[in-house]
């Protein structure tokens, strides 16, 4: 089974702290990726990775940024929290070259900035 | 511009009834992959069925099935004989093929089954 893990399911931060949401998978999975969602807003894409050090913005990077130095791990980084930036935050992966597999998702970190 | 919409934002049943999930799609591309994935309250994602454009048979999977028409751009979810257990988010999404990134999802429809 392919398991995606995240360093949190709960995070309380101050406005202005810095903040690093972890993500680990098993699969060796080239694809991973960091989704924010609200309610009546769905699912949006923050970033994703196609390979190790690499990112890609995806509709919502503003205040955000990633890291991805081995393949398992893939971060965000919240440089500035902000009270916006309170939400569920949904991390996951997907093999390449399999498109349509679907994609694998974490547990999700509920962020509450305050 | 790829888009899915589902249009129940909320739908409560009671137990042992059947419910229907509607999801229409909009894309310009011939070979993509539509999804459903269910969100429990404890919110972590779950797969529950990938189509390919090419592959318009209907599935039944338990007491879940999936009707896929074209003609329509729809695929819709239904739940026969509802549980507790079923209660959740469930969310629609769609892909083009060979594009990993780029998967649409909509805005979920959550489901209440009432004891």
């Amino acid at each position: 089974d392919v398991k995606v893990t995240q360093s949190s399911r709960y995070l309380v931060k101050r406005t202005g702290e810095k903040v690093f949401l972890e993500c680990v998978q098993d699969m060796d999975h080239e694809n991973m990726f960091w989704y924010r969602q609200d309610p009546g807003l769905g699912l949006r894409l923050i970033y994703f990775s196609y390979d190790v050090k690499m990112k890609e913005k995806g509709d919502i990077p503003e205040g955000y940024s990633v890291s991805r130095e081995k393949k398992e791990r893939f971060s965000l980084i919240l440089e500035s929290a902000s009270t916006n930036q309170t939400s569920m935050y949904l991390c996951a992966s997907s093999p390449t070259g399999t498109s349509g597999t679907g994609f694998y998702f974490g547990p999700g970190t509920r962020l509450l900035v305050l | 511009a790829q888009k899915v919409t589902q249009a129940q934002t909320e739908i409560s049943v009671v137990e042992k009834e059947d419910v229907t999930l509607d999801c229409v799609y909009e894309t310009r591309d011939t070979t993509y992959y539509l999804f459903w994935y269910k969100q429990p309250p404890s919110g972590e994602l779950v797969f529950l069925i990938r189509r390919n454009s090419f592959d318009e048979q209907n599935e039944i999977s338990g007491r879940y099935s999936w009707n896929f028409q074209k003609s329509t751009s729809s695929f819709n979810f239904t739940i026969t004989a509802s549980q507790v257990v079923d209660s959740a988010v469930y969310f629609c999404a769609l892909s083009e093929a060979g594009r990993d990134d780029k998967i649409i999802f909509g805005k979920g429809t959550r489901l209440h089954i009432l004891p």
